[in-house]
């Protein structure tokens, strides 16, 4: 069975500041791994993916993510925080090869001024 | 392409009465899912279809019936609503690669 952990339900940051963001995984089987940003009252929208491809994931929006095995984590990175990625993200794990996700409890990021 | 959607946006039902809430896809994926997401609980898949003609239950099946009416649809049924079915419902698409996308979600209330 696979499960994902997020550290820290809330989590808050000035504008500009580096926001990072946990995520830790336990997988039986080489996982894939996605963060999810949800805007209030929207759907979830992919934010990147790792696929055992590269290490280091590049998204949308200036975010990155690195898959670390010896750590089992895929933390999610932005060097400058805006206004604009106050929000609820999710990390979210699936077997290789199967087509169900298991999801973290999110972290809601905030970003004062 | 309107990706994922979904009908209705909201619903409020009484306790006992029953209701389905409909999604569609227009992205020719195989596989489509029903979650609920409540407040500290990150979503939680209720049921799939891995393809048209198939159904599974997830992590949260009880209360719930799905019917995967083609490749395009797939239908979350509640016969006897109850309050702790209230709750945002998200159906989500996918294929391949795995990842999902999902629909803008309907809030259901149940008094």
């Amino acid at each position: 069975a696979q499960s994902v952990t997020q550290l820290g339900s809330h989590v808050s940051v000035s504008e500009g500041a580096l926001v990072l963001l946990r995520c830790n995984y336990s997988s039986s089987v080489p996982p894939y791994l996605f963060w999810y940003v949800q805007y209030p009252n929207q759907g979830l929208q992919l934010l990147l993916k790792y696929t055992s491809a590269a290490t280091l994931v590049k998204g949308i929006n200036g975010f990155e993510a690195e898959f670390k095995k010896s750590e089992t984590s895929f933390h999610l990175t932005k060097p400058s925080a805006h206004m604009s990625d106050a929000a609820e993200y999710f990390c979210a794990v699936s077997r290789g090869g199967g087509n169900k996700l298991t999801f973290g409890t999110g972290t809601q990021l905030k970003v004062e001024l | 392409n309107a990706g994922v959607t979904q009908t209705p946006k909201f619903q409020v039902l009484k306790t006992g009465q029953s209701m389905t809430l409909q999604c569609a896809q227009d992205m020719n994926h195989n596989s489509m899912y029903w979650y609920r997401q409540d407040p500290g609980m990150g979503l939680r898949l209720i049921y799939y279809s891995a393809s048209e003609g198939t159904t599974d239950k997830g992590e949260v099946p009880n209360g719930y019936n799905v019917s995967r009416l083609n490749k395009r649809e797939f239908s979350l049924r509640l016969e006897s609503a109850a309050p702790s079915q209230t709750s945002v419902y998200f159906c989500a698409s996918g294929q391949g690669s795995y990842e999902q996308y999902f629909g803008p979600g309907t809030r259901l209330t149940v008094t």
